[in-house]
C-alpha cells in the first residue's frame, strides 16, 4: 500500500497569513493526488484534484504544488471560513490512502 | 444538483450484521463509479471500497475483504454496503462518493451515516 504522510497534524495562523501543508508518498505518484477539506460534522469536499486543478467554485487563494513523492498545498490568505482538516489521498494505486489530515484554525 | 443519501447506520452487536444504502440523485447514476469511505469519529479517512459503474468489477480494502460487499442497483439509483461480522473498531461514520469519470477522483459525498458496534 502506499502511505500518505501529512504534516504538520495541526497548525493554528492569523487570518490574512500563508499557510502550507506538506504531504509525502512513500512512492512515486507522479500527479495522482487530491486535496480535501472537511468542516466539523461536514463531509470531505474536493478542493483540488491531479495535484494542481482547482475543482470548479474554490476560492484561487488554494493551490498545491509537487509531484512524484512530495506534495505541498497553500492557502495564500487564511479565511476565518478555511478553518477545518484537510486531507491529501493518492489515487494511484488501489487501496486508496489519504494523509492522516492537518487541522487548521486561527490563533 | 448531485445528492448522495446514506441510511441504514445504527447501534449494532459485534458478530451481527447491517446494511448501509447510499440514494443517489441530479446524476446519471449508471454511469459513475461509487466508492465507501469511513471515518472514525475524530480520526482520520479510510478506503473501504469502489464498485464500477455496471457493477461488474469491485475492489475492497484488506480490512474488510471478505466481510463487506459493495454493490450497486442502477435501476433504483442506489449504491449498498453489506457489512458482516462486525467488529467493534469498524464503528465509524460511513460515506458514499461518487468517483468522476476518468479517474479515482472522489468528487462528490453523503452526509455520511454512523454506525456503533458495541454490545
Amino acid at each position: 500500500d502506499i502511505q500518505m504522510t501529512q504534516s504538520p497534524s495541526s497548525l493554528s495562523a492569523s487570518v490574512g497569513d500563508r499557510v502550507t501543508i506538506t504531504c509525502r508518498a512513500s512512492q512515486d505518484i507522479t500527479n495522482y493526488l487530491n486535496w480535501y477539506q472537511q468542516k466539523p460534522g461536514k463531509a470531505p469536499k474536493l478542493l483540488i484534484y491531479n495535484a494542481s486543478d482547482l475543482e470548479t467554485g474554490v476560492p484561487s487563494r488554494f493551490s498545491e504544488g509537487g509531484s512524484g513523492t512530495e506534495f505541498s498545498f497553500t492557502i495564500s490568505s487564511l479565511q476565518p471560513e478555511d478553518i477545518a482538516t484537510y486531507f491529501c489521498q493518492q489515487y494511484a494505486d488501489l487501496p486508496l490512502t489519504f494523509g492522516g489530515g492537518t487541522k487548521v484554525d486561527i490563533k | 444538483q448531485v445528492l448522495l443519501v446514506e441510511s441504514g447506520g445504527g447501534v449494532v452487536q459485534p458478530g451481527r450484521s447491517l446494511r448501509l444504502s447510499c440514494a443517489a440523485s441530479g446524476f446519471t447514476f449508471n454511469t459513475y463509479a461509487m466508492h465507501w469511505v469511513r471515518q472514525v469519529p475524530g480520526k482520520g479517512l479510510e478506503w473501504l471500497a469502489v464498485i464500477a459503474y455496471d457493477g461488474v468489477n469491485k475492489y475492497y480494502a484488506d480490512s474488510v475483504k471478505g466481510r463487506f460487499t459493495i454493490s450497486r442497483d442502477n435501476s433504483k439509483n442506489t449504491l449498498y454496503l453489506q457489512m458482516n461480522s462486525l467488529r467493534v473498531e469498524d464503528t465509524a461514520v460511513y460515506y458514499c462518493a461518487r468517483q468522476t469519470l476518468p479517474a479515482a477522483i472522489m468528487d462528490h459525498w453523503g452526509q455520511g451515516t454512523l454506525v456503533t458496534v458495541s454490545s
